[in-house]
């Protein structure tokens, strides 16, 4: 199988602006999941999805933040405005039945 | 309010020894524990996991061990290797499966050769 698929790998944008990340899962996965990994707070869920739908978005820092399912095999994380204190590497993980989670290689966002 | 805690940022251990990787938690309701390794620009990779009706687990060269009562797990890599070194995290879920982890900072294993 391919994995989770991340893309882009790297983003640069100028505070401000949009950003849209985008994670494919593995296929057969009915759970996504979308985290936020920084120095200071580590590996941080956002928001899970189970078959399409959102269970718990807790996680998303405030309303800046908005990830959407439209379909089985594709999921985006947006940002809208972006600030310098989103910079993080952000990671979408896929799961099926209780087992464990496989990770993405990550997005590194970098907000000037 | 960190309730899973790995607070040793990093390690490093002779190769050919005994690896230990540290980690508690706070939230009596975790029932299930998983270690992840992670390379750089990688994500992070299961290693081994532990349901809370065990205190042993063990694959191959990794064992995990859970003391409940100290709330506290721990992660053994023997005989270490130089293809161990990565950042290793901890993490627990309170449904005794994969939604929800809550993970730990990490801590950064280097193996010499």
């Amino acid at each position: 199988d391919a994995g989770v698929i991340q893309s882009p790998r790297h983003e640069v944008t100028e505070m401000g602006q949009e950003v849209t990340l985008r994670c494919k899962p593995i296929s057969g996965h009915d759970y996504l999941f979308w985290y936020r990994q920084t120095m200071m707070r580590g590996l941080e869920l956002l928001i899970y999805f189970n078959n399409n739908v959102p269970i718990d978005d807790s996680g998303m820092p405030e309303d800046r933040f908005s990830a959407k399912m439209p379909n089985a095999s594709f999921s985006t994380l947006k940002i809208q405005p972006s600030e310098p204190r989103d910079s993080a590497v952000y990671f979408c993980a896929s799961t099926y039945s209780r087992q464990p989670q496989h990770f993405g290689d990550g997005t590194r966002l970098s907000i000037l | 309010d960190q309730q899973v805690k790995q607070n040793s940022p990093s390690l490093s251990v002779q190769e050919g020894r005994i690896s230990i990787l540290n980690c508690d938690y706070t939230n009596s309701m975790f029932d299930y524990f998983l270690w992840y390794k992670k390379y750089p620009a990688e994500g992070p990779t299961f290693l081994i996991s532990i349901s809370s009706i065990k205190d042993k687990n063990e694959d191959g060269r990794f064992t995990v061990f859970l003391n409940k009562s100290a709330k506290h797990l721990s992660l053994h890599i023997v005989p270490s290797q130089p293809g161990d070194s990565a950042v290793y995290f901890c993490a627990a879920s309170g449904d005794f499966g994969n939604e929800k982890l809550t993970f730990g900072t990490g801590t950064r294993l280097t193996i010499i050769p």
